[in-house]
């Protein structure tokens, strides 16, 4: 049973850029997460996707944006990137009530910004 | 708003000492509790997950806890070993409201087993 796969695994930008990153949810979950990690701190939440909406949002701009496709993977859109936007982004799946089974994340996504 | 702190923010430890790694939280109404180990430059793998109505769940070597009225958790790490060095977060998710669903994380305790 494949967990929760991000691609690509690193990615260099240059500031102003705009990138797009990619997850595949584990099989049977149907909600998807997404979270920035600065280095040395804790993962902060940006959104989440549950039935192709944006249920909820965590304090980060628009330049953030996302989508849910009909087979429950996601994809994250950065625009007009920033130095500070430089992060291991991580996607987590779980079920819309996460009950006994939490939540499973990917291995992230390094994004470096320059 | 609900906020999450580590303590301490970094350990380490002889092989075979045993330990306890400690979590609290300002808002106790919370849906569930999720321990995670964090491995250099990697995803998060789950460790442990509370129900907001366990006192504690057990993995092996590790045992978690869960005082909801005081706002703690701690992971207990038995006999560890070199392989368990990594960072260990904590997350909570509120039970209701608009930020049910999301996971709030800690800053993390950065765990170092020598041999």
């Amino acid at each position: 049973d494949a967990g929760v796969t991000q691609s690509p695994t690193h990615l260099i930008k240059t500031r102003g850029q705009q990138v797009t990153l990619r997850c595949s949810p584990k099989s049977g979950h149907d909600t998807v997460s997404w979270y920035q990690q600065a280095l040395g701190q804790g993962p902060q939440f940006i959104f989440q996707y549950y039935e192709e909406e944006e249920r909820q949002r965590g304090n980060f701009p628009d330049r953030f944006s996302g989508h849910q496709f009909p087979n429950y993977s996601s994809e994250l859109n950065v625009n007009a990137l920033l130095l500070g936007d430089s992060a291991l982004y991580l996607c987590a799946s779980s079920l819309l009530l996460p009950g006994d089974y939490g939540y499973t994340f990917g291995s992230g996504t390094r994004l470096t910004v320059v | 708003k609900q906020e999450v702190t580590q303590i301490p923010a970094a350990l380490s430890v002889p092989e075979g000492e045993n330990l306890v790694l400690n979590c609290s939280f300002t808002d106790s109404a919370i849906y569930n509790l999720q321990w995670f180990r964090q491995d250099p430059g990697k995803g998060l793998t789950s460790l442990l997950l509370i129900q907001s109505s366990q006192r504690e769940q057990t993995s092996g070597r590790l045992n978690a806890s869960l005082d909801k009225s005081s706002g703690r958790s701690t992971l207990y790490i038995a006999a560890s070993q070199p392989g368990d060095s990594a960072t260990y977060l904590c997350a909570v998710v509120l039970a209701g409201g608009t930020s049910y669903g999301k996971l709030t994380f800690g800053q993390g305790t950065i765990l170092t087993v020598h041999p």
